[in-house]
């Protein structure tokens, strides 16, 4: 099955900064990425996802970009504040079936 | 709109000891449903996968089972746990379609003892 990697596993930023995560996927099949943020004890929820065929997507302060041929994707936070402290995960999916994640980056915003 | 229900929250349980969780999903049909594990501070795992009734996919050798009873309801069950079955246990649910966010139940919180 595909196979998700996620960099770095935690990630400590100043408010105000920006901040970077990364995925890898082994399946070239994949052509849908989430990225989701759940807050502590609590759902993940989805906040920004992109197709294969885009290469990039923004929504505010977040963005994702893909890079099909390298099979890598990231997130992108920019201006971050302490809200934004979660721990973030990126996702795999072949045609919105199965869904394969990767192991999560920790963000913690310092004020 | 729709919602999804998951119980019981937390769940303490003795090892070979049997286990039933469920989740309903409310206002749409014939979703696809979705059972993750969750261990301590990692990331989700997909155990079981379920596109309609009596339709389960299993994505890892384990001893949990699911079955999908009814349209809008799915079933997470062992016979006798392990230690190594301890996690936070969620389900989610998918339209049809080609375009659906996958939403999150509020969890299980399962520790075996």
């Amino acid at each position: 099955g595909e196979n998700v990697e996620q960099h770095p596993s935690t990630l400590s930023v100043q408010e105000g900064d920006s901040a970077v995560i990364k995925c890898t996927y082994s399946d070239s099949a994949s052509n849908y990425f989430p990225w989701y943020k759940q807050e502590l004890g609590k759902r993940p929820q989805l906040i920004i996802d992109i197709r294969s065929n885009v290469g990039e997507k923004k929504d505010q302060r977040i963005a994702v970009t893909l890079n099909k041929t390298a099979k890598h994707f990231s997130l992108h936070i920019t201006e971050t504040q302490p809200e934004d402290s979660a721990v973030y995960f990126c996702a795999a999916s072949i045609n919105f079936n199965k869904f394969y994640f990767g192991s999560g980056t920790k963000l913690n915003v310092k004020p | 709109s729709q919602t999804i229900h998951q119980w019981p929250a937390t769940l303490v349980q003795p090892v070979g000891s049997p286990l039933s969780l469920e989740c309903t999903v409310e206002g749409t049909s014939n979703p696809n449903l979705y059972w993750y594990r969750q261990a301590a501070g990692r990331g989700l795992q997909l155990l079981f996968y379920s596109v309609g009734i009596g339709q389960i996919s299993s994505e890892v050798p384990q001893n949990l089972s699911a079955s999908r009873p009814q349209d809008r309801q799915f079933i997470l069950s062992s016979k006798k746990l392990l230690l190594s079955d301890s996690g936070f246990y969620l389900c989610a649910w998918r339209g049809g379609g080609s375009y659906n966010e996958q939403f999150f139940g509020p969890g299980t919180r399962l520790t075996v003892l």
